[in-house]
């Protein structure tokens, strides 16, 4: 049974740059939530979606960062324009409503130049 | 403002010897708490979870303690093994109201030495 499926795995890009990440969440999740782990900052919950519809973005660092979940098994965080300080691990993860088990992605590594 | 406070950020420990790690949260709404392990190159997997309304869970030779008054629970690794060498993550949700997502803490580094 497939896991939660990021990509890219890694992305170097240069500043001023767009960068979009994608994930499809495990089939049959309703709930997809997107982190981003630093090593000064931790895992930051950046946005989670319920059923598809975004519920709590507050952890958005900044207008640069967009997230869309057009459908039940795909979702994207774009960064636009990317900058240095963007340069993380992004992970995407899901699970089904309520408490309970969050299955994380492998991550997708960003580095911006 | 961080809700979630992990401690030690690093941990060496001998093999067969006892892992402890501890964690404090803020939030008295939280009602569920897991701690993941990562590996490098890895995300964050779930490896036990406990919620309020018990002071101890334990599956093999991992063990969750939770003292509500305190606001405090930690992790006991028993008979650590070099297997265990990982990051580890406490975190805390409040499942009531939709706003379960997971708040994390720092992370612990964790070396069992052979």
């Amino acid at each position: 049974d497939a896991g939660v499926i990021q990509s890219p795995r890694h992305e170097v890009t240069e500043m001023g740059q767009e960068v979009t990440l994608r994930c499809k969440p495990i089939s049959g999740h309703n709930s997809l939530f997107w982190y981003r782990q630093t090593m000064m900052r931790g895992l930051e919950l950046l946005i989670y979606f319920n059923n598809n519809v975004p519920i709590d973005d507050s952890g958005m660092p900044e207008d640069r960062f967009s997230a869309k979940m057009p459908n039940a098994s795909f979702s994207t965080l774009k960064i636009q324009p990317s900058e240095p300080r963007d340069s993380a691990v992004y992970f995407c993860a899901s699970k089904l409503g309520g408490p309970g088990e969050l299955f994380f992605g492998e991550g997708s590594r960003l580095t911006v130049l | 403002q961080q809700q979630v406070k992990q401690s030690p950020q690093s941990l060496i420990v001998q093999k067969g010897g006892i892992s402890i790690i501890n964690c404090a949260y803020e939030n008295t709404a939280f009602d569920y708490f897991p701690w993941y392990q990562q590996f490098p190159g890895k995300g964050p997997a779930l490896l036990i979870a406990i919620r309020p309304d018990v002071s101890e869970k334990k599956e093999g030779r991992f063990t969750i303690s939770f003292n509500k008054s305190a606001k405090q629970f930690s992790l006991h690794i028993m008979d650590s093994q070099p297997g265990d060498s990982a990051t580890y993550f406490c975190a805390a949700s409040n499942s009531g109201g939709g706003a379960d997502g997971l708040t994390f803490g720092k992370g612990t580094h964790l070396i069992i030495q052979p």
